[in-house]
């Protein structure tokens, strides 16, 4: 099946500095690409939608200039939190969309940020 | 996209059927019902998914009320490694590329 390969899987970063995710679709092309981010014992929140070659769309709270993303080609899209601060410390989930059914979503990567 | 609503949690002995239902009453015609789980500190798993009909495959079975308001997700022979969390989440398959909008589910503990 669909595989979106996630990294890092976790992450510890000094407050201030910038931190990078990948998110690879292995056997399909995905278009659009959902970033997700989940504080502790809460659901999944959207953070943004991108789609290959085009600006991401963001979600209203989510600033854009913070949380940079990349989505350069159909196999891979990139987060990057840039002067992360503790409060960004969570776990964010990338998701990959194939086809009209198909979300696959990435293994996650834990952000601590010290 | 329609809303749904879950029970917070659920237990299950191991070896038992699981049956997690959802409440989506407001659903549209259009709208397919998707179920994902969530094991801890993972991202999302895909279930199953279905529009009107009951669907199986080899992980669960999905059972939707013939008005559609409702759903069951039944684990067969729930193991120890389905505890995790479940969500049901319900939107339509018209070719946009919309997100899938996650509410809290239910998480469900499977017990030896």
């Amino acid at each position: 099946g669909a595989v979106v390969s996630q990294h890092p899987s976790r992450v510890i970063c000094k407050s201030g500095t910038s931190v990078k995710i990948e998110c690879r679709s292995l056997d399909f092309q995905a278009t659009t690409m959902f970033w997700y981010r989940q504080f502790p014992k809460q659901s999944l929140m959207l953070m943004a939608t991108s789609n290959e070659g085009s600006k991401a769309t963001y979600e209203q709270g989510v600033e854009k200039d913070k949380f940079l993303i990349n989505h350069a080609s159909l196999t891979l899209s990139t987060l990057t939190v840039t002067s992360a601060h503790p409060e960004d410390s969570s776990f964010y989930i990338c998701s990959g969309k194939q086809g009209i059914y198909g979300y696959t979503f990435g293994s996650g990567t834990r952000l601590t940020v010290v | 996209d329609a809303k749904t609503t879950q029970p917070p949690s659920m237990d299950c002995a191991e070896g038992r059927a699981a049956n997690l239902p959802c409440n989506h009453s407001t659903i549209s015609g259009n709208e397919y019902v998707y179920w994902y789980r969530q094991i801890h500190s993972q991202g999302p798993q895909y279930i199953i998914h279905g529009l009107k009909n009951n669907e199986t495959n080899e992980m669960a079975s999905l059972i939707i009320t013939e008005d559609r308001k409702s759903s069951t997700l039944i684990l067969p022979h729930a193991t120890l490694r389905d505890t995790a969390v479940y969500y049901c989440i319900v939107r339509p398959t018209s070719g946009s590329a919309r997100q899938l909008t996650f509410g809290s589910g239910t998480q469900l503990t499977v017990l030896p």
